[in-house]
């Protein structure tokens, strides 16, 4: 069985500032990583994945996120975030043999003021 | 493409009354999954079919709760008697096998609150 722990319930942080958005996983196989964003009054979404290849990972809305393996993480970034950025952002992984079956982490609250 | 289609999108409902929520997934996916969003536990996993056969429901937290996927197009989850505390958020998601990491695709959901 996998877990997602996301250690940060909540990050303030002002407009135009990079942000990063911790997430750690364990897991005794193979695995795929996601983040998804979850817009106020809104379903999921999703960001980004990392399936295989080059651990650095590009998504929408200029986030990206970086897998690694040794430390068992996949942290997002965003260099410069925008108001519109204000949302949950939630990390989740499936084992790459269920890769049907996503775990959630408990999700992490992104405020952006200005 | 239409994503996928919840139904309600809001329920307010009396104590031990039926609730129905409906679902039609993204055309061509064979999973389709349930989730349940709120405060306290986050986003967990009720049950999920593929190709409309019930993979795993141990998600189900008890037999006040039902899914059904009669036909690729459409799943209904039943909570019969509804109870306060079944308020939440319910999410339905579909995915396709065929794609890479298979990724998950979520409706806006249904908000239940059961009163």
């Amino acid at each position: 069985a996998q877990s997602v722990t996301q250690l940060d319930s909540q990050v303030p942080v002002f407009e135009e500032a990079p942000v990063e958005l911790r997430c750690n996983y364990s897991s005794s196989v193979s695995v795929y990583l996601f983040w998804y964003v979850q817009y106020p009054n809104q379903g999921l979404q999703l960001l980004l994945k990392y399936l295989s290849g080059s651990t650095l990972v590009k998504g929408i809305n200029g986030f990206e996120a970086e897998f690694n393996k040794s430390q068992t993480s996949f942290h997002l970034r965003k260099p410069s975030v925008h108001i519109s950025d204000t949302a949950e952002y939630f990390c989740a992984v499936s084992d790459t043999g269920t890769a049907s079956k996503l775990t959630f982490g408990t999700g992490t609250r992104l405020q952006v003021t200005l | 493409d239409a994503g996928v289609i919840q139904s309600p999108r809001h329920e307010v409902t009396e104590m031990g009354q039926e609730v129905t929520l409906r679902c039609k997934p993204i055309s061509g996916h064979d999973y389709l999954f349930w989730y349940r969003q709120t405060m306290m536990r986050g986003l967990e996993l009720l049950i999920y079919f593929n190709n409309n056969v019930p993979i795993d429901d141990s998600g189900m937290p008890e037999d006040r709760f039902s899914a059904k996927m009669p036909n690729a197009s459409f799943s209904t989850l039943k909570i019969q008697p509804s109870e306060p505390r079944d308020s939440a958020v319910y999410f339905c998601a579909s995915s396709h096998s065929g794609s890479p990491g298979n990724t998950i695709y979520f409706g806006e959901g249904s908000w239940l609150t059961v009163v």
